[in-house]
C-alpha cells in the first residue's frame, strides 16, 4: 500500500475560518485526489492532480481549492468553512500505469 | 443524478455462506469498475476490479461479475467470514489509467458467526 498520511486526523473549526488539510505520500505517485464522504452520497471527488502544479476540479469543488507544489504533497483548502463542509475527507494516490488508487486514513472535519 | 447505485444499504449473512453485493450504473462510458472495502475510522481499501472488456474477475474468495448490457455488477464473497464485515463501495471510472472515481453509496455487510 502507498504510504499516505493525512493531517490533521480530526479538526473542529468555526464557520468562516480558512482550513487547510494536508496529504503527504511517500510512493512518488503521479496522481492524487481529494474526496469527501457523506451519508447517502458515498465518496465524491473534490479536486484532483495529475502532476506537480497540474490540478483540476472534480464533482463537488465549490468552496475548495488545492495546491500541489511538489509530488509528495497535495493540500486542500477551505477558503471560508461552512457547516455544509462538515465531512470526512479522504486523500488518494495512484501511480502511473497502476489500476487502483490507494486511500489515506481520512480527516474528520467539523465546522461549527 | 447518481451514476453508480448500490440499492441495498445493508446485508446480513452467516459465516461460511455466500455474500452477494450489487451495483448498478447509468453511464455507458464507464470503462473500469472497482470494489473498495472500508472499516470504521479507516480509509477505503482496494479489493478487486474489472475492466469493461471482461465479464468476470476472480481473486481468492472474491469474484466480481460484470453485465454490461444490464449495466450491473456484483461482488461475490464465498465463503463469507466475520472479518469481511465492513462497508463495501462500488466505484467506476471512464479511464483505466487515471481514475476519477464515481462511487456508490455503499453496502454495509455484516457476517455473523
Amino acid at each position: 500500500d502507498a504510504g499516505i498520511t493525512q493531517s490533521p486526523r480530526h479538526k473542529v473549526t468555526e464557520t468562516g475560518t480558512p482550513v487547510t488539510l494536508r496529504c503527504h505520500q511517500t510512493e512518488n505517485h503521479r496522481y492524487m485526489y481529494w474526496y469527501r464522504q457523506d451519508p447517502g452520497h458515498g465518496l465524491r471527488l473534490i479536486h484532483y492532480s495529475y502532476g506537480v502544479k497540474d490540478t483540476d476540479k472534480g464533482e463537488v469543488s465549490d468552496g475548495y481549492s488545492v495546491s500541489r507544489s511538489k509530488t509528495e504533497d497535495f493540500l486542500l483548502t477551505l477558503e471560508s468553512a461552512t457547516s455544509s463542509q462538515t465531512s470526512v475527507y479522504f486523500c488518494a494516490t495512484q501511480g502511473t500505469g497502476k489500476t487502483e488508487a490507494f486511500f489515506g486514513q481520512g480527516t474528520r472535519l467539523t465546522v461549527v | 443524478d447518481q451514476q453508480v447505485k448500490q440499492n441495498s444499504p445493508s446485508l446480513s449473512v452467516q459465516e461460511g455462506r455466500i455474500s452477494i453485493l450489487n451495483c448498478d450504473y447509468t453511464n455507458s462510458m464507464f470503462d473500469y469498475f472497482l470494489w473498495y472495502k472500508k472499516y470504521p475510522a479507516e480509509g477505503p481499501t482496494f479489493l478487486i476490479s474489472i475492466s469493461s472488456i471482461k465479464d468476470k474477475n476472480e481473486d481468492g474468495r472474491f469474484t466480481v461479475f460484470l453485465n454490461k448490457s444490464a449495466k450491473h455488477l456484483s461482488l461475490h464473497i464465498v465463503p463469507s467470514q466475520p472479518g469481511d464485515s465492513a462497508v463495501y463501495f462500488c466505484a467506476a471510472s471512464v479511464d483505466t489509467g487515471f481514475q476519477k472515481l464515481v462511487f456508490g453509496t455503499g453496502t454495509r455487510l455484516l457476517v455473523s458467526p
